[in-house]
C-alpha cells in the first residue's frame, strides 16, 4: 500500500463549480501537508501548506486536514478555466528530514 | 521569490551518452533533490543532497549519480543513458525552516533515442 493514496482522475468540472480533491496517508507521523499546482510542461509550484488539522483558505483555495482520519483536501471555489493542471498533495514527517511523499496527482480541467 | 533554475529545457541525447543535468537554486537551501515524472507513476525521488559533497539514495537510484561540489548547485548524471531514462527530470530545493517546502525548477525533458 502506498503511503500517500490519491484518486488521479481525471475530474472534469463546468466553470464555476466547487471541486474538492482528496489524500489518504497511512503514517500518523506525517505532520506536514501540502498541495502543489502543475500545469502541463511546467514544474510543481506549492499552492497551500499547513501543519495541523483543520482548514486553512488562501481567497478561493480551502486546505483541510482530519489527521484523526489521515485525510486531506483541497477545495476550490469558483472554479476558473485557468485552474486546469495536475493537483499533487504531499507530506512529510516532523524533524529536519525534507523529504516528501508524494500522491499521484489528480488531473482537473475545468470546462469554460 | 526562490528562483529554482535548470540547465535545459528540452535535451535529446543518445543511447550509452553520458548526460549531465545542472539545477542551481539562489535562496541559499540546504537541500536539494532530483525526481523524475513519467504518466501514471507521479513525481520519484532519484537523490537528494542535505549538504555539500553529501547525498543520499532516494527511491530509484539505478543509473543515475550525483554531485554537489557548491550549496547552490547539484547535478544529475547519466553515466550512460538508456531510451528507458526517456523522462521529465525536476529539481527542487528546501531549506530547514519549519514552514520551508520544496520548490521545483521548471523541469527537463529528456528524450534518449
Amino acid at each position: 500500500q502506498k503511503e500517500v493514496e490519491q484518486d488521479p482522475g481525471p475530474l472534469s468540472v463546468p466553470e464555476g463549480a466547487i471541486v474538492s480533491l482528496n489524500c489518504t496517508y497511512s503514517n500518523s507521523a506525517f505532520q506536514y501537508f501540502m498541495w502543489y499546482r502543475q500545469y502541463s510542461r511546467k514544474g510543481p509550484e506549492l499552492l497551500m501548506y499547513t501543519y495541523s488539522s483543520g482548514n486553512k483558505e488562501d481567497g478561493r483555495f480551502t486546505a483541510q486536514v482530519d489527521k484523526s482520519s489521515k485525510y486531506i483536501s483541497l477545495f476550490i471555489r469558483d472554479s476558473q478555466p485557468s485552474d486546469s493542471a495536475t493537483y499533487l498533495c504531499a507530506t512529510r514527517r516532523a524533524g529536519n528530514n525534507r523529504k516528501l511523499i508524494w500522491g499521484l496527482g489528480t488531473s482537473l480541467a475545468v470546462n469554460p | 521569490d526562490v528562483k529554482v533554475t535548470q540547465s535545459s529545457r528540452y535535451l535529446v541525447k543518445r543511447t550509452g551518452e553520458k548526460v549531465f543535468l545542472e539545477c542551481v537554486q539562489d535562496m541559499d537551501h540546504e537541500n536539494m533533490f532530483w525526481y523524475r515524472q513519467d504518466p501514471g507513476l507521479g513525481l520519484r525521488l532519484i537523490y537528494f543532497s542535505y549538504d555539500v559533497k553529501m547525498k543520499e539514495k532516494g527511491d530509484i537510484p539505478e543509473g543515475y549519480s550525483v554531485s554537489r561540489e557548491k550549496k547552490e548547485r547539484f547535478s544529475l548524471i547519466l553515466e550512460s543513458a538508456s531510451t528507458n531514462q526517456t523522462s521529465m527530470y525536476l529539481c527542487a530545493s528546501t531549506g530547514l525552516a519549519r514552514t520551508d517546502t520544496q520548490y521545483f525548477g521548471p523541469g527537463t525533458r529528456l528524450t534518449v533515442l
